[in-house]
C-alpha cells in the first residue's frame, strides 16, 4: 500500500517568515494529494489539495507544489500568522483506492 | 449546510467492553469512512461504506465492524476493547464512489479505554 513520510515532525517559524512542509509518497500512481489542518482539539480541515495533473496550486497564502518525478509534494505558507499554528497533514491516494494514506504530521507553532 | 457530525464527543469504557460510535455525514454526501486517530499520529483508515456495504477496509482486525444506514449515516461498533483502542475516531464524508474526492471530516468521536 502507499506509504506517507512527512518533515519535519515540528516546526517554529517567527510570524511573517515562510513554513515549508514536505511529503514524499511511495507509489508513483498515486494521483490526489490533500493537506490537511488539525487545530487542538479539532476535527482535520481541508485546506488545499493537487491532483497529479497539475504541478503548482496556490490559494492566498498557502501553496501546494507537486513533483511526480521525485514522488515529493510540498505545502508552502507564507506570511504566517498565529492563527497558522496547528498540526498539518499531507495525505495521498492511489488511483486504486479509496482510502486516505495520511503523514505523521507537522506541529507548526508561529512565533508572534 | 450541515457537515460532518459524529456522537458522542468523548466515551470511557473499560476493557473488554464494546462501543457504539455514530457518524452524520455531509449534507449531500453518499460515502462514509472511518480513521482512528492515536494521539499524535495521523489518522489510519478502517474502513469505507458506500450503498450500505463495506467497500474497502484498512489493517484493522474483525473487532472493528461498522453499518450504513439507508440514509447514509453510518456506526462504527468495536468489540472486546483493548487499552490499545483509545484514541481519536473520526469519520469522514464524500460524495459518490469515484477515487479522488474530497473527504470531510468530523469533530470526532474521543475514546478512552481504562
Amino acid at each position: 500500500g502507499e506509504n506517507v513520510e512527512q518533515h519535519p515532525s515540528t516546526l517554529s517559524v517567527q510570524e511573517g517568515d515562510s513554513a515549508v512542509i514536505k511529503c514524499t509518497y511511495s507509489d508513483s500512481a498515486s494521483n490526489y494529494f490533500p493537506w490537511y489542518k488539525q487545530e487542538l482539539g479539532k476535527r482535520p480541515q481541508l485546506i488545499i489539495d493537487i491532483r497529479s495533473n497539475v504541478g503548482e496550486k496556490k490559494d492566498q497564502r498557502i501553496a501546494v507544489t507537486l513533483n511526480k518525478t521525485a514522488k515529493h509534494f510540498s505545502l508552502h505558507i507564507t506570511e504566517t500568522q498565529p492563527e497558522d499554528s496547528a498540526v498539518y497533514f499531507c495525505a495521498a491516494t492511489h488511483p486504486n483506492d479509496y482510502k486516505l494514506s495520511f503523514g505523521a504530521g507537522t506541529t507548526v507553532t508561529v512565533r508572534a | 449546510d450541515a457537515g460532518v457530525t459524529q456522537s458522542p464527543t468523548h466515551l470511557i469504557k473499560t476493557r473488554g467492553q464494546q462501543v457504539t460510535l455514530r457518524c452524520s455525514p455531509k449534507s449531500g454526501h453518499d460515502t462514509v469512512s472511518w480513521y482512528q486517530q492515536a494521539l499524535g499520529q495521523g489518522p489510519q483508515f478502517i474502513f469505507q461504506y458506500y450503498e450500505e456495504e463495506e467497500r474497502q477496509r484498512g489493517n484493522f482486525p474483525d473487532r472493528f465492524s461498522g453499518h450504513q444506514f439507508p440514509n447514509y449515516s453510518s456506526e462504527l461498533n468495536v468489540n472486546a476493547l483493548l487499552l490499545g483502542d483509545s484514541a481519536l475516531y473520526l469519520c469522514a464524508s464524500s460524495l459518490s464512489n469515484r477515487i479522488g474526492e474530497t473527504q470531510y471530516f468530523g469533530p470526532g468521536t474521543r475514546l478512552l479505554v481504562l
